[in-house]
């Protein structure tokens, strides 16, 4: 079974600096595709970004990137220029790409990211 | 831009009772989920349904829960008999194919069993 481990529960950034938050999987699967979530307070969850496990090349969105290090299975996610609105819970998350694949998204148990100005 | 969207906000319900969470997924998608929330914890996946049947349910998903998709546009989760334990924030969510697309989620609902 895919099992998704967020080892930092919380975390916190001064505005405009950077931050790391860490993310790492399990699984016997080749394909899949891996996601970090925004849940601000509002509790609406939200897709910061989406990396595809054949491509070697890491996802960049903005100032969102991650660092996916698929032997190691990691998947990183740095936020540049941290804003006040970046302030929320982050989740890692993974979908197999498997033949029996229904789409169900495994996540993680999620990071608290305080952005303090 | 398409949104998914979920009634009610907030359902109190006493213990037994049976309670149906309503979301309205995106026009043209064609898999529905259903995850929980429980307080400060992680997000779980309930059930998958595609096709008009269920294509994956967990654990959590016993026979208290069920899902329909009656009338083509609304999805449904309904619980029978409520537990102190159902108290959480359920999400539905929506995507138009199985994995690599974004899955678009609700608001959520929260349910408080009392």
């Amino acid at each position: 079974a895919q099992t998704v481990t967020q080892s930092q529960p919380e975390m916190s950034v001064q505005e405009a600096e950077t931050v790391t938050l860490s993310c790492t999987y399990d699984t016997s699967e080749n394909n899949y595709y891996l996601f970090w979530y925004k849940q601000p307070p509002s509790r609406q969850m939200i897709l910061v970004i989406r990396q595809e496990a054949y491509k070697q090349q890491n996802a960049t969105e903005n100032r969102f990137s991650v660092n996916f290090q698929k032997a190691a299975k990691s998947f990183s996610l740095k936020i540049s220029d941290s804003q006040l609105g970046d302030t929320a819970m982050y989740f890692c998350a993974f979908i197999s790409h498997g033949s029996s694949n229904t789409g169900k998204l495994i996540f993680g148990q999620g990071t608290t990211l305080q952005v303090k100005p | 831009e398409p949104e998914v969207t979920q009634t009610p906000s907030h359902q109190v319900t006493q213990m037994g009772q049976e309670v149906i969470l309503r979301c309205v997924p995106i026009s043209n998608h064609l898999y529905f989920y259903w995850y929980r929330q429980i307080l400060g914890q992680k997000v779980e996946f309930l059930v998958s349904f595609y096709n008009n049947e269920i294509s994956e349910k967990s654990e959590i998903f016993d026979d208290q829960f069920s899902v329909e998709r009656p009338d083509g546009s609304n999805f449904t989760l309904k619980i029978r008999s409520t537990k102190l334990e159902d108290s959480a924030m359920y999400f539905c969510a929506s995507t138009l194919a199985a994995s690599y697309n974004e899955q678009f989620f609700g608001p959520g609902t929260r349910l408080t069993v009392l």
